[in-house]
């Protein structure tokens, strides 16, 4: 059975920093692209990023909004995926999911709430 | 940026058929996902590549995409089908997600 359980969420202030964890089992996560997406209180989904797995190059893609301030990580070894996340603002206040897929998401997560207030 | 258009509600009544759409620009030359994510949820995916259905979701469910335009469509409504439902694409390198549409059984 796929499992995504997310982690590391909690209040914090504008400027600040957080980081996210994503623990994943029931599949091959070596070779799973992987996705964060988030959604604000009462609102819809929106994609945040994704990182390719390491034998398509480990690389990453992010949304317009987050690109710069966010950076998303992968640990194989230890089945995990994060989303540090820097330079918070309001706006980014979300429930964040960990998916698996690079193009569309099959599983997610519970998800994780981040709250950016002061 | 590329955009993904809902209509925000669909009213149905049980049985009966629903359709929820999900424009774009030459969205037919893309494929078209769909999501649905009940109340307190995380979201579930009930069709990929168009037309797909993952394992487990109901026959009930299905989905077409042409021109501009992705149909989610729900036969024999029930009211457990009762969400919010969301259409997605990518393009290039992004990922773009419709706003979503409540649908009320009733």
């Amino acid at each position: 059975e796929v499992q995504l359980v997310e982690s590391g969420g909690g209040l914090v202030k504008p400027g600040g920093s957080l980081r996210l964890s994503c623990a994943a089992s029931g599949f091959t996560f070596t070779n799973a692209w992987m996705t964060w997406v988030r959604q604000a209180p009462g609102k819809g989904l929106e994609w945040v990023g994704r990182i390719r797995s390491e034998t398509d190059g480990g690389t990453t893609d992010y949304a317009a909004p987050v690109k710069g301030r966010f950076t998303i990580s992968r640990d194989d070894s230890k089945h995990t995926l994060y989303l540090q996340m820097n330079s918070l603002k309001t706006e980014d206040t979300a429930v964040y999911y960990c998916t698996t897929g690079g193009t569309y998401y099959g599983y997610w997560g519970q998800g994780t709430l981040v709250t950016v207030s002061s | 940026s590329y955009e993904l258009t809902q209509p925000p509600s669909v009213s149905v009544s049980p049985g009966q058929t629903a359709s929820i759409t999900c424009s774009g620009n030459k969205l037919g030359d893309k494929y078209a996902f769909w999501y649905q994510q009940k109340s307190g949820q995380s979201p579930v995916l009930v069709i990929y590549e168009d037309n797909k259905r993952p394992s487990g979701i109901p026959e009930r469910f299905s989905g077409s995409n042409s021109g501009n335009t992705a149909t989610l469509t729900i036969s024999g409504t029930r009211a457990m089908d009762g969400a919010d439902y969301y259409c997605q694409a990518w393009d290039r390198s992004n990922v773009v997600f419709g706003g979503g549409t409540k649908l009320t059984v009733l």
